[in-house]
């Protein structure tokens, strides 16, 4: 069936470092993929997405590009702040389909 | 337009007792969807709407939980009675029909039993 793995936590970083955070997924079909972000006692927020293959998505010095020959959708960000101290979900959701089906999930700790 | 709205956002109740989640939809989405994230693990699926109809149960964990979309628009999720291990992080999404690319989530609602 259709999956998202993703890498496990937490990831601790100083400030200011460079992110990745690695992800890849099973799915027939063509699905949309997504990062969500959940920040400490609050819900869960969509940080960005790409809806086909070699699209870019990208917020708040986040980017994550489609690659459909990896079945890949990586994480990345240039200049990590404490504030973007969260735990990370990748996720998919196929075109027409029935649930949105998420990675399980990586703490990210930045350090002031 | 409003987005997927959930109450409580937080509850506390005692084990044993009954709690009921509430979720509305977007409006005009005929599809919703119920998923928790329990214990700091992965977010899991519970269920899936199609307007009133239960499309997917396939997530529900047992027969303590019982959830209703009565006239196609907002959904209920009761747990009775709770346990402890019904604590976590219940969500809420929705999405139009045909071919849609997304669903929207709420903001969930925090439960611990205690």
């Amino acid at each position: 069936g259709d999956s998202v793995t993703q890498m496990e936590g937490p990831v601790t970083l100083s400030e200011e470092a460079f992110l990745t955070i690695n992800c890849t997924y099973t799915a027939t079909g063509y699905p949309s993929l997504f990062w969500y972000v959940q920040y400490p006692g609050e819900g869960l927020q969509l940080l960005l997405k790409a809806t086909k293959a070699d699209d870019k998505g990208s917020n708040k010095g986040f980017e994550a590009t489609y690659r459909k020959e990896t079945t890949s959708f990586h994480l990345e960000k240039g200049s990590v702040q404490v504030s973007d101290s969260a735990v990370y979900f990748c996720a998919l959701f196929k075109t027409g389909g029935f649930k949105t089906i998420f990675g399980a999930g990586t703490r990210l700790f930045v350090k002031a | 337009e409003a987005g997927v709205t959930q109450f409580p956002s937080h509850s506390v109740i005692e084990k044993g007792q009954t709690v009921t989640l509430r979720c509305d939809p977007i409006s005009g989405h005929d599809n919703l969807y119920w998923y928790r994230r329990v214990m700091g693990k992965e977010i899991k699926f519970l269920l899936h709407f199609v307007k009133e109809s239960k499309q997917d149960e396939s997530g529900m964990p047992n027969n303590r939980f019982l959830a209703e979309r009565t006239g196609g628009t907002y959904s209920t999720l009761k747990v009775q009675p709770a346990e402890l291990e019904d604590s976590g992080v219940y969500f809420c999404a929705s999405s139009q029909g045909g071919g849609v690319t997304e669903a929207f989530f709420g903001q969930g609602t925090r439960l611990t039993v205690v």
